[in-house]
């Protein structure tokens, strides 16, 4: 069965800290990925998304993340994190040519000013 | 662009009363669009996907009779709970594709769903 696993479910970080939020998916055939983000009171927003070709994909607000195929994951990361991070993040995948998508659980994100 | 709307933000009903939840695509035309359910500190489960004229498509699990979803144009769809029952309680959040082949999704802030 298709599922995306995030196994940090709780992280809390100081401003300026690095940021890697882990992701593992569990997909057949050729995979499409995203990372979405949640601030408190919003609705999800598309932080980056992976379809194909270079693996490490640059979104916004300084995030970024690496499709590592050979370990089923699409990590996030910042360099450098701000109070302003602070927010739920979802990993989800989809089937190339299917737009359903699967989410994780989610990693919520604490930062301390 | 691509914003989604949601209404009634929040809502409050009897056990055994219906209750409608609109979607709306502001400024684009969605070819798809989708309805979940997020419990609590929990992912969001997809519980149906529907095409503007066609009949929705529902994931495993959810049922046709209760969640009633009509999408009657390309800006439009919505969602029906009917005969609610405290355990329907939850948040559900849509979202919108414009474009098949970028696929992407375009949420909406979502409906807190409260069934006394």
């Amino acid at each position: 069965a298709q599922s995306v696993s995030q196994h940090n479910h709780h992280v809390i970080l100081s401003e300026a800290a690095s940021l890697e939020l882990g992701c593992n998916y569990s997909y057949g055939g050729t995979v499409n990925l995203f990372w979405y983000v949640q601030y408190p009171g919003q609705h999800l927003q598309l932080l980056l998304k992976y379809f194909s070709g270079d693996p490490l994909v640059k979104g916004i607000k300084g995030f970024e993340a690496e499709f590592i195929k050979s370990k089923f994951s699409f990590n996030l990361r910042k360099p450098s994190v701000q109070w302003s991070d602070t927010a739920e993040y979802f990993c989800a995948a989809s089937n190339f040519g299917n737009e359903k998508l699967t989410f994780g659980t989610g990693t919520r994100l604490t930062i301390i000013p | 662009g691509a914003v989604v709307s949601q209404h009634p933000s929040w809502v409050i009903c009897k056990s055994g009363t219906s209750v409608k939840i609109e979607c709306r695509s502001l400024d684009f035309q969605a070819t798809t669009m989708f309805w979940y359910r997020q419990f609590p500190k929990q992912s969001l489960m997809l519980m149906a996907t529907s095409n503007e004229g066609s009949k929705a498509t529902y994931e495993q699990g959810v049922e046709k009779d209760k969640f009633l979803i009509n999408h009657a144009s390309l800006t439009l769809s919505t969602l029906t709970v009917t005969s609610a029952h405290p355990e329907d309680s939850s948040f559900y959040i849509c979202s919108a594709s414009r474009d098949y082949a970028l696929n992407e999704q375009f949420f909406g802030p979502g409906t807190r769903l409260t069934v006394l």
